[in-house]
């Protein structure tokens, strides 16, 4: 079974300086998407950024990019230039393949920003 | 970009009295929707999974009785939540995957008092 663990249950970060979450996951296929969703204190769930499996380049989107590492199964988020608007739930998510059936997410990161 | 859209955002009922919750996708056709549930400072488990026009498949634990879902139209999936009590109280979040991509989106959450 897919599992998708997220270690730090809580982050903190200055605004304008740069911050890394960690995702990890475990999986036997060879083909999955990798996401990465941010939750603000409205549980309005947005995605930040995918990952495609097959895609050895790291995704990126402005301030956000990926460190995705397939061998290792590792999916860390860094986020550059950190605004208060960043402050958040942050959840790592997989998906097995095209046709979605279900996302699997980590338990999630608490990230605060602090000015 | 693609919305999806839920109703009511807040509901509260007495114990055993059913709560139907709506899920709209407002400017894209899904096929597929899915529900989640979220307890307090928890991540987001998959309940089922609805496809329209034929039954929901329901994740292992998930009482198909008790969670009665309904996708009868490409932009509209329901839930009720039949005979509610108090452990049923939760926020319930329903994603929207649309055709052209796979990526889901999620609605803005639904939150469940049963008193």
């Amino acid at each position: 079974a897919q599992t998708v663990t997220q270690s730090q249950p809580e982050m903190s970060v200055q605004e304008a300086e740069t911050v890394t979450l960690s995702c990890t996951y475990d999986t036997s296929e060879s083909d999955y998407y990798l996401f990465w969703y941010k939750q603000p204190p409205s549980r309005q769930m947005i995605l930040v950024i995918r990952q495609e499996a097959y895609k050895q380049q790291n995704a990126t989107e402005n301030r956000f990019s990926v460190n995705f590492q397939k061998a290792a199964k590792s999916f860390s988020l860094k986020i550059s230039d950190s605004q208060l608007g960043d402050a958040a739930m942050y959840f790592c998510a997989y998906s097995l393949s095209y046709n979605t059936d279900k996302l699997i997410f980590g338990t999630g990161t608490r990230l605060q920003v602090f000015p | 970009g693609a919305v999806v859209s839920q109703h009511p955002s807040r509901v509260i009922c007495k114990s055993g009295t059913s709560v139907k919750i709506e899920c709209r996708s407002l400017d894209f056709q899904a096929t597929t929707m899915f529900w989640y549930r979220q307890f307090p400072k928890q991540s987001l488990m998959l309940m089922a999974t609805s496809n329209e026009g034929s039954k929901a498949t329901y994740e292992q634990g998930v009482e198909k009785d008790k969670f009665l879902i309904n996708h009868a139209s490409l932009t509209l999936s329901t839930l009720t939540v039949t005979s509610a009590h108090p452990e049923d109280s939760s926020f319930y979040i329903c994603s929207a995957r649309a055709d052209y991509t796979d990526t889901q989106y999620f609605g803005p959450g639904t939150r469940l008092t049963v008193l």
